[in-house]
């Protein structure tokens, strides 16, 4: 039984760099979420994805953040020219559309970004 | 605006003590969704139940147990007969129940339970 992959554990960038992260949901989970947890706080939600739309974006994700799923399998988070204070874990949640709303979501493991 | 609080940041028990941590929520919706995850140190949120606003009946799962009380807007957890297993962050998440968030679930910040043996 596999559950919600991400990749890499851990990133380390410099100010300026460009990142990617890498989400592989639950196979025939088809809603996708990326949440960001900064240290001692719960997670915050950025983005959500059924199928390979995107259906709804916080005002946290700026337009620095853009995230895909193009085939409507993985996903992928992409920070352009980071800054120190988009060091967070990422975290990726997949759930099944099982016709219920607000259904349990299963989380990977997340991103550790530190941006130097 | 919808806001979730988690008022004890760390709890401290020794092990077969029972403990409860507290979560109270602002909504002004009728109809939402209460939640609540376990962050063990791997970092990954195990989701441990999913309430709607409906149904204020209380829940016991084994060892743990919920109390919903609408009347003081409070989703409290306890853990009976604690163990070292239980040493977690536990987090308190409300959602809406309008079609466009389906995913946005608006979290407390965790209170951290560390269990002595």
């Amino acid at each position: 039984d596999t559950g919600v992959s991400q990749d890499p554990r851990h990133k380390i960038t410099k100010r300026g760099q460009n990142v990617t992260f890498r989400c592989d949901p639950i196979s025939e989970h088809n809603r996708l979420y990326w949440y960001r947890q900064t240290l001692g706080q719960g997670p915050e939600f950025l983005t959500y994805f059924q199928n390979e739309a995107q259906l709804e974006k916080s005002r946290l994700l700026s337009d620095r953040f853009s995230a895909e799923r193009p085939k409507g399998s993985f996903s992928t988070l992409e920070i352009q020219r980071t800054e120190q204070g988009d060091s967070a874990m990422y975290l990726c949640a997949s759930s099944p559309n099982l016709g219920l709303s607000n259904e349990k979501l299963f989380f990977g493991s997340g991103t550790q970004l530190s941006v130097l | 605006a919808q806001k979730v609080t988690q008022a004890q940041t760390e709890i401290s028990v020794v092990e077969k003590e029972d403990v409860t941590l507290d979560c109270v929520y602002e909504t002004r919706d009728t109809t939402y969704y209460l939640f609540w995850y376990k962050q063990p140190p791997s970092g990954e949120l195990v989701f441990l139940i999913r309430r709607n606003s409906f149904d204020e009946q209380n829940e016991i799962s084994g060892r743990y147990s919920w109390n919903f009380q609408k009347s003081t807007s409070s989703f409290n957890f306890t853990i009976t007969a604690s163990q070292v297993v239980d040493s977690a962050v536990y987090f308190c998440a409300l959602t809406p129940n309008y079609g466009g968030s389906q995913g946005n679930l608006i979290f407390g910040k965790g209170t951290k339970l560390s269990v002595k043996p």
